[in-house]
């Protein structure tokens, strides 16, 4: 059984347009996240949700907007897509809470590469 | 800035051979560290999280040694495989922020 799962896979799509990444966790887990790994092999942290609430948003475009709807999910959208925004996009999820938290890491997705025309 | 690196950024080596990874980074406030390998195509898997009041931890053939004085963690490979080709990510998360930073990597490759 797939742990974190993202949806999807791979996605070609024209500048300008506006495109959703998927991302669900079967682990019980409270914290999601988005990262984003560029052509130098960087992965940054883009936003983060504990518990459906927003608890890390870094200096990322307003064009994306993550969305939560349950613990379980949590979606990435990105409005009038841009060439620079070309790279694989992971999605991880934790444990999350106070208890135990030394010993957390996360969990990848298997990543969504994204090609902006 | 670049707040963790990773040296070397490629590594080529016949099967067998005991290697070593470093990764430095320039905050003392981290919560703990960790080790992720990366295969092509592939999302991350965690290989060791070393807690911040830890020197080393240790799971098979890795062994990671964290030393918060000097900001650094190396990554040591016992008795390579084929099967270790990769790239290997450290990442420290910084006071229990929930936030991982990482490295750029070490792409391995271990001949056959």
């Amino acid at each position: 059984d797939t742990a974190v799962s993202q949806t999807p896979k791979y996605l070609v799509t024209q500048m300008g347009n506006d495109k959703s990444i998927k991302c669900e966790q079967n682990l019980g887990h409270d914290t999601m996240y988005w990262y984003k790994q560029d052509s130098k092999k960087f992965l940054k942290i883009m936003f983060s949700y504990n518990n459906k609430e927003l608890i890390i948003n870094e200096t990322v475009p307003n064009r994306f907007s993550p969305k939560s709807p349950d613990k379980a999910h949590l979606n990435l959208h990105i409005n009038s897509l841009e060439l620079g925004d070309s790279a694989v996009y992971f999605c991880a999820s934790s444990k999350g809470g106070n208890i135990g938290r030394l010993q957390e890491t996360q969990y990848f997705g298997p990543g969504t590469r994204l090609l902006v025309l | 800035k670049q707040e963790v690196t990773q040296i070397p950024a490629a590594l080529s080596v016949p099967e067998g051979e005991n290697l070593v990874l470093n990764c430095s980074f320039t905050d003392s406030a981290i919560y703990n560290l960790q080790w992720f390998r990366q295969d092509p195509g592939k999302g991350l898997t965690s290989l060791l999280l070393i807690q911040s009041s830890q020197r080393e931890q240790t799971s098979g053939r890795l062994n990671a040694s964290l030393d918060k004085s000097s900001g650094r963690s190396t990554l040591y490979i016992a008795a390579s495989q084929p099967g270790d080709s990769a790239t290997y990510l450290c990442a420290f998360e910084r006071d229990s922020s929930y936030k991982l930073i990482f490295g750029s990597g070490t792409r391995l490759l271990v001949r056959p």
